[in-house]
């Protein structure tokens, strides 16, 4: 089993849509948990980190599941400069050894 | 949060030859890291690199191949050595600054270096 899986997609909505990734990791021991947007071409920025009371920004919310071991980003009222790779990353505690997930990619659609 | 600056954006070589990446950071960190992205796929860790210490490579990937240099605490290097079209690849520097929360590190990543052998 992967460390960090997640549906690669791709996922086409239209503007306006809610759509909702989830991505699993397989070591329970796991203490950080982010996603990250890519562009086409560019470099990986942090979209926002996920709390155990989850979180929220704006259009995006984060959950963290525990127990099942999961993580999950929601958007709500989908843009079309929504359209990107997300990516899961999940660190087990400290400095090194974050591990990436493939990424999901999402596509909005007008 | 970082910035984070790399050089060369972008760079075409010929087989057989090195390539020297520079990245330059604008605080002082503890951990720097090099990662490769091929095309559709995630990103692959290639090195830890520490001030003051040798660089720690992950499985598959060797000094010699691709030496690294930590001079200080704002700016590493990476050089990919006697490249073939198989290592065509963006190579991205990233750092890890603490984030908000108990023992939470967030990463920030370079533009990356696109890298075509030819």
């Amino acid at each position: 089993r992967k460390e960090v899986e997640q549906d690669p997609g791709p996922f086409n909505v239209p503007e306006g849509a809610t759509v909702a990734f989830n991505c699993t990791y397989s070591n329970s021991a796991s203490q950080s948990f982010f996603w990250y947007r890519q562009d086409c071409r560019k470099e990986p920025k942090l979209l926002m980190s996920v709390y155990s009371s989850g979180n929220e920004d704006g259009r995006f919310t984060a959950q963290l599941n525990r127990a099942s071991q999961y993580i999950s980003l929601l958007i709500r009222d989908s843009k079309l400069s929504d359209s990107a790779t997300y990516l899961c990353v999940v660190n087990k505690g400290g400095y090194q050894k974050v591990t990436f997930g493939t990424g999901t990619k999402l596509q909005v659609i007008p | 949060s970082a910035v984070i600056s790399q050089k060369p954006s972008r760079d075409i070589c010929q087989r057989g030859t090195s390539l020297t990446i520079q990245c330059q950071v604008d605080s002082q960190v503890t951990m720097m890291f090099w990662y490769r992205q091929q095309p559709g796929q995630s990103l692959t860790l290639i090195a830890t690199a520490n001030q003051g210490s040798e660089a720690t490579y992950e499985s598959g990937f060797v000094i010699d191949k691709f030496p690294i240099s930590r001079p200080n605490l704002t700016f590493s290097t990476l050089t990919v050595s006697n490249m073939s079209p198989e290592d065509s690849s963006i190579y991205l520097c990233s750092v890890e600054v603490a984030g908000q929360g108990l023992a939470s590190y967030e990463q920030y990543f370079g533009p990356g270096t696109r890298l075509t052998v030819t």
